[in-house]
């Protein structure tokens, strides 16, 4: 079947512009996740949505980030004001209901700020 | 404070020898444990997981170990192949969180 899908796959934008970016999950899936990947850097989450319970945004690096969930499928993650150190790949994944369940991920959107 | 740390940076192993990658952690609050792959310009790729219960767990030639007394874990490839060339990332779970930590990753060279 189909993985998660996110756009757009690449994006350039100068700073101080904002940008969304898209995930369509994996069907089924009630659990989505944003993670970012800096350059020469491991994953780093960002916030977390599980059916119609309260999203977990720990992550967010700073009040200019935000995501929502609408209709527990697809997610917008927004950020306001870019700034050069928002640069980076960013990273949707999903999962099944229940514990101890892995995360499939999309490939990312390649976000470049000038 | 990194929680989850692949300290080789990279490696090279020979078609058809044995690849082990490693991956330590110090939060012992961590009960699941998952390895994936990361070619160039695609997201990470699920291959294996392992729940802090258990000590091993196998699937075709990958093969996880956890030694939750030294918070270590590895994944085993055998025989390597030259398509497994790619970034391999360590991650865990919270028994508390549904979030995963990750690792910086080790790139796997298998050479032909």
């Amino acid at each position: 079947g189909a993985g998660v899908s996110q756009s757009p796959s690449n994006k350039v934008t100068e700073k101080g512009k904002d940008v969304e970016l898209r995930c369509d999950p994996i069907s089924g899936h009630t659990a989505l996740y944003w993670y970012r990947q800096s350059l020469g850097q491991g994953l780093e989450f960002l916030i977390y949505f599980q059916g119609n319970s309260a999203p977990d945004k720990s992550g967010l690096p700073s009040d200019r980030f935000s995501a929502e969930r609408t209709g527990g499928s697809v997610s917008t993650l927004t950020i306001q004001r870019t700034q050069q150190e928002d640069s980076a790949v960013y990273l949707c994944a999903s999962s099944p209901q229940g514990s101890n369940q892995p995360q499939h991920f999309g490939d990312g959107t390649r976000l470049s700020i000038l | 404070d990194q929680q989850v740390k692949q300290n080789s940076p990279s490696l090279s192993v020979q078609e058809g020898r044995i690849s082990i990658l490693n991956c330590d952690y110090t939060n012992s609050m961590f009960d699941y444990f998952l390895w994936y792959k990361k070619y160039p310009a695609e997201g990470p790729t699920f291959l294996i997981s392992i729940s802090s219960i258990k000590d091993k767990n196998e699937d075709g030639r990958f093969t996880v170990f956890l030694n939750k007394s030294a918070k270590h874990l590895s994944l085993h490839i055998v025989p390597s192949q030259p398509g497994d060339s790619a970034v391999y990332f360590c991650a865990a779970k919270s028994k508390y969180g549904n979030k995963l930590v990750f690792g910086a990753g080790t790139i796997l060279r298998v050479k032909s």
